[in-house]
């Protein structure tokens, strides 16, 4: 079955600990990308790769990192949570590059950092 | 920068009448857009899109949006809500640098 994965689906944290949320398509798709949802917000994005080592900034950048070593998998990465960055978290791909290309997302992760 | 706006964070109809879900686009080139809906602890599955062409655009559940460039709108209607329509929806619009810009998001709601 076509789908992206993520994981944890949920994660309790303490601030200053860092963690590593994984998320990995088997779709075979170019593109990836991390958002954020946050009530009234909408979804904002965090991170995107438009391809294996190419990572591009999205709105909401600060105190996150992201990589991309291999086409199926881009974890996202905070190196010392904040309370602040207590959201949603999608991952989402999608096979072109092209701007009329429909996103897939995964699941969600809901993150808590106290 | 492009934004969306969608009125209405919660939007409650009864089982059988209109659904009519409002969103509006600033673009300063022609927009690609699209609508997404998000199903309790799912992620967001797309509804529909318009890219060039015909402005009326159908999508899966029986929803359509209509593109209106010179309101920059891009409303959600449905002729008939069913109790499974029950979710938040999210327009979007598509800019510069391969990122799309979502709206704050609709919570629909259907009563029996």
């Amino acid at each position: 079955e076509a789908q992206v994965t993520q994981n944890p689906r949920y994660l309790i944290t303490v601030t200053g600990k860092k963690l590593t949320v994984t998320c990995s398509q088997n779709m075979n798709h170019e593109y990836m990308s991390w958002y954020r949802q946050d009530p009234g917000l909408g979804l904002r994005q965090i991170y995107y790769s438009m391809n294996v080592e190419v990572t591009d900034k999205g709105d909401v950048p600060e105190g996150y990192k992201v990589s991309r070593k291999e086409k199926r998998n881009f974890p996202l990465i905070l190196e010392s949570p904040s309370p602040n960055q207590t959201s949603l978290y999608f991952c989402a791909s999608k096979g072109s590059t092209s701007y009329n290309s429909p996103l897939h997302f995964g699941n969600g992760t809901r993150l808590t950092v106290t | 920068a492009q934004s969306v706006t969608q009125l209405g964070s919660h939007v409650s109809v009864s089982e059988g009448a209109l659904v009519l879900l409002r969103c509006n686009y600033s673009s300063s080139v022609p927009p690609y857009l699209f609508w997404y809906v998000q199903y309790p602890n799912q992620g967001l599955q797309l509804l529909l899109k318009y890219t060039t062409g015909a402005t009326l655009v159908k999508g899966i559940n029986g929803f359509e949006a209509e593109f209106k460039k010179s309101e920059t709108s891009f409303h959600l209607t449905k002729p008939s809500a069913h109790m499974s329509d029950a979710a938040e929806y999210f327009c979007a619009v598509h800019n510069a640098g391969n990122m799309l810009t979502f709206g704050g998001g609709t919570r629909l709601m259907v009563k029996p």
